[in-house]
């Protein structure tokens, strides 16, 4: 139930193209859905983040979209860039206030490649 | 901002050493912070989380006394890999929690410490 699974394992789209990953979870205690970006060698870098009461969220060129009855996420990437390739981890954490501290739950992970 | 830093970025030990990594953060209060271990190309695993004062809470899975966690202050968190072996060898990344008003904590994550044991 603390599972949060992310598709395409990886994903390869030219320059400019839009990159879409989806995350699904199945604990409706979750409230709150950040994406992070990673490079090779470096930590995780919050890139946009949502709550479940709103179903979209934009910011740039990275946009999520939030659909609470089926229980999934979405990050778009709009206007994609060679710069963009790395890897990109959805999860989710239930209310800070709780005893899990607001621990994040990843999903498997997606290795984006954008081609010049 | 919210920098989190952490030392070393990498180290090198022998089989049957301990290892210290230190979590900072440089310019707020963490509430909470969280260690993680990642193995190449594959997704973060929790391993432990600590506040400030208390002892750490560790997943399912992962020996406490062997990755003994402590959180000195509201700035400082230290995991110490004891009696380290191969494959112990990993990527250590913490990171470290920022409280806002409303009832999310948004974690910021340090650049992580290679760890190799020989």
């Amino acid at each position: 139930q603390q599972q949060v699974k992310q598709s395409p394992q990886s994903l390869i789209v030219q320059k400019g193209g839009i990159s879409i990953i989806n995350c699904a979870y199945e604990n409706t205690a979750f409230d709150y859905f950040p994406w992070y970006q990673q490079f090779p060698g470096k930590g995780p870098a919050l890139l946009i983040a949502i709550r479940p009461d709103v179903s979209e969220k934009k910011e740039g060129r990275f946009t999520i979209s939030f659909n609470k009855s089926a229980k999934q996420f979405s990050l778009h990437i709009m206007d994609s860039q060679p710069g963009d390739s790395a890897t990109y981890f959805c999860a989710a954490s239930e209310d800070a206030g709780g005893t899990s501290y607001g621990k994040l739950t990843f999903g498997q992970g997606t290795i984006l490649t954008v081609h010049p | 901002g919210a920098v989190v830093s952490q030392h070393p970025s990498w180290v090198i030990c022998k089989s049957g050493t301990s290892v210290k990594i230190e979590c900072r953060s440089l310019d707020f209060q963490a509430t909470t912070m969280f260690w993680y271990r990642q193995f190449p190309k594959q997704s973060l695993m929790l391993m432990a989380t600590s506040n400030e004062g208390s002892k750490a809470t560790y997943e399912q899975g992962v020996e406490k006394d062997k990755f003994l966690i402590n959180h000195a202050s509201l700035t400082l968190s230290t995991l110490t890999v004891t009696s380290a072996h191969p494959e112990d060898s990993s990527f250590y990344i913490c990171s470290a929690s920022k409280e806002y008003l409303s009832s999310y904590n948004e974690q910021f994550f340090g650049p992580g410490t290679r760890l190799t044991v020989l």
